[in-house]
C-alpha cells in the first residue's frame, strides 16, 4: 500500500528547532516531487516548502532562511529541518506527493506545537 | 488573505449541485494547473481533481473542475450529506515560485 507517515513532531519553546520527518511505503519516493503543507488551528491549508525530482527546493517566504527541506534516498524519506522557531509556526504538518500537478498521497499529519 | 479567492462558505441542500470558484491571476491559475481537495480538519486532505478538471481513480463523477482564464471552479452534484468538508484549490505560482492555496469554502449540506 502506498503511504506516507510523519514523525518528529512535538513541543518547543520559541527559537528552538525540530526535524520532522516522512517515510514512504510503496513507493519510491525520490522519484516525485514531495512537498509539506501545514494548517494551523481554525486556519486553512498553507503550503511550506517542496523538493523537486531533479533537487530543484522551494520554500513559502515565511520560512525562508529558518526551514530546509530535504530527502534521503537510502532511507526512502523526506525532511523538514526547522529552526528559529515561531509561535506562528504551530500547526499540523503534513507530507504529501506530488502526481500529475495534484498532491494525489498525504500522511496523516504531525503536530508541531511551539509554546 | 489568500492570494487565490474562494468564498469562506456555501451550502446547499441534499441532492442539489454546488460550485466553488477560486479566482487567481495570470501568475498562478491563468498560466498553470489547478487542483482541489476535500479536507475534514485534522485527516489527510483528498486530492479531487487534478490539472483542472481531471479525477483520481476512485473519486466519482459528481465531481467536476473547470477553468477559464484566471478562475477554476469546482462543481458537486447529487450533495450527499457526506461532502460536507472544506474545500481548497491550489495552483503554482510562477512570480512567487510557491504552491498557493486557496482560503477554503466550507461546505454545508442542509
Amino acid at each position: 500500500e502506498v503511504q506516507l507517515l510523519e514523525s518528529g513532531g512535538g513541543f518547543v519553546q520559541p527559537g528552538g528547532s525540530l526535524r520532522l520527518s516522512c517515510t514512504a511505503s510503496g513507493f519510491t519516493l525520490s522519484s516525485y516531487d514531495m512537498h509539506w503543507v501545514r494548517q494551523a488551528a481554525g486556519k486553512g491549508l498553507e503550503w511550506v516548502a517542496g523538493i523537486g525530482i531533479a533537487g530543484d527546493i522551494y520554500y513559502v517566504d515565511s520560512v525562508k532562511g529558518r526551514f530546509t527541506i530535504s530527502r534521503e534516498r537510502a532511507k526512502n524519506s523526506l525532511y523538514l529541518q526547522m529552526n528559529s522557531l515561531r509561535v506562528g509556526d504551530t500547526a499540523l504538518y503534513y507530507c504529501t506527493r506530488v502526481y500529475s500537478n495534484g498532491f494525489d498521497i498525504w500522511g496523516q499529519g504531525i503536530m508541531v506545537t511551539v509554546s | 488573505q489568500s492570494v487565490l479567492t474562494q468564498p469562506p462558505s456555501v451550502s446547499a441542500a441534499p441532492g442539489q449541485k454546488v460550485t466553488i470558484s477560486c479566482s487567481g491571476s495570470s501568475s498562478n491559475i491563468g498560466n498553470n494547473y489547478v487542483s482541489w481537495y476535500q479536507h475534514v480538519p485534522g485527516t489527510a486532505p483528498k486530492l479531487l481533481i487534478y490539472e483542472n478538471n481531471k479525477r483520481p481513480s476512485g473519486i466519482p463523477d459528481r465531481m467536476s473542475g473547470a477553468k477559464s482564464g484566471t478562475s477554476a471552479t469546482l462543481g458537486i452534484t447529487g450533495l450527499q450529506t457526506g461532502d460536507e468538508a472544506d474545500y481548497y484549490c491550489l495552483a503554482w505560482d510562477n512570480s512567487l515560485s510557491e504552491a498557493l492555496f486557496g482560503g477554503g469554502t466550507k461546505l454545508t449540506v442542509l
